[in-house]
């Protein structure tokens, strides 16, 4: 599986545009790149997903680059709420390999 | 919404009790994962199924065993607790959707202390 490096912190003001880069230079023709977002004392929870180009939801975006060696999530006006721990994670979500690795993540701290 | 639910948010054991952590998802996915969370080491996986009465392991199994009997249920077992399993316990399920990219759902935790 492809191992994932983003930043082990970051800090942000209320209102302002957050964005976390995820370097994955070994991703796979078959992988998707998948975010999901943890806060404290609960388990992770699915984000955003994207294969290439650029997806948009309701939360975030995901810009993809033509290469996918590596991907940022764009998080709109962010608020307190928005604090949290941000994975990054590439893998194919096949059945015999389904298992994700979490690496250390990225803690964001939002400020008032 | 997928629901996954898990036993005990929190639980305290002594050294060498036998412990079950149950969880259950409500969405017919065909996988299940079992992960811990420490501080400084994310999370690491233990055990997963996909399948029921079908297992494997990740990449800590030691001093866990696991059961799927039915396939909305995955539990996790410690023979005989010790200290260092003390831990934050998360379990997750996905669908077998034969589509790449396939998402987990997780659970939300169990504390678990082994005094």
């Amino acid at each position: 599986l492809a191992k994932t490096t983003q930043p082990i912190s970051m800090d942000s003001y209320e209102g302002q545009e957050v964005n976390i880069t995820c370097s994955h230079n070994n991703i796979a023709t078959n992988d998707y790149i998948t975010w999901y977002q943890q806060f404290p004392s609960q388990g992770p929870r699915f984000i955003i997903q994207g294969y290439k180009t650029k997806v948009t939801n309701e939360v975030a975006s995901l810009f993809i680059p033509a290469d996918r060696k590596s991907s940022t999530l764009s998080l709109p006006r962010v608020s307190l709420s928005d604090t949290a721990v941000y994975y990054c994670l590439v893998g194919d979500g096949s059945s015999n390999t389904g298992k994700l690795i979490f690496g250390q993540g990225t803690t964001l701290q939002v400020k008032p | 919404d997928v629901k996954v639910t898990q036993s005990s948010r929190y639980l305290v054991k002594r050294t060498g009790e036998k412990v079950f952590l149950e969880c259950v998802q409500d969405m017919d996915h065909e996988n299940m994962f079992w992960y811990r969370q420490d501080p400084g080491l994310g999370l690491r996986l233990i055990y997963f199924s996909y399948d029921v009465k079908m297992k494997e392991k990740g990449d800590i199994p030691e001093g866990y065993s696991v059961s799927r009997e039915k396939k909305e249920r995955f539990s996790l077992i410690l023979e005989s607790a010790s200290t260092n399993q003390t831990s934050m316990y998360l379990c997750a399920s996905s669908s077998l959707a034969g589509g790449p990219g396939d998402t987990q759902y997780f659970g939300p935790g169990t504390r678990l202390t082994v005094l």
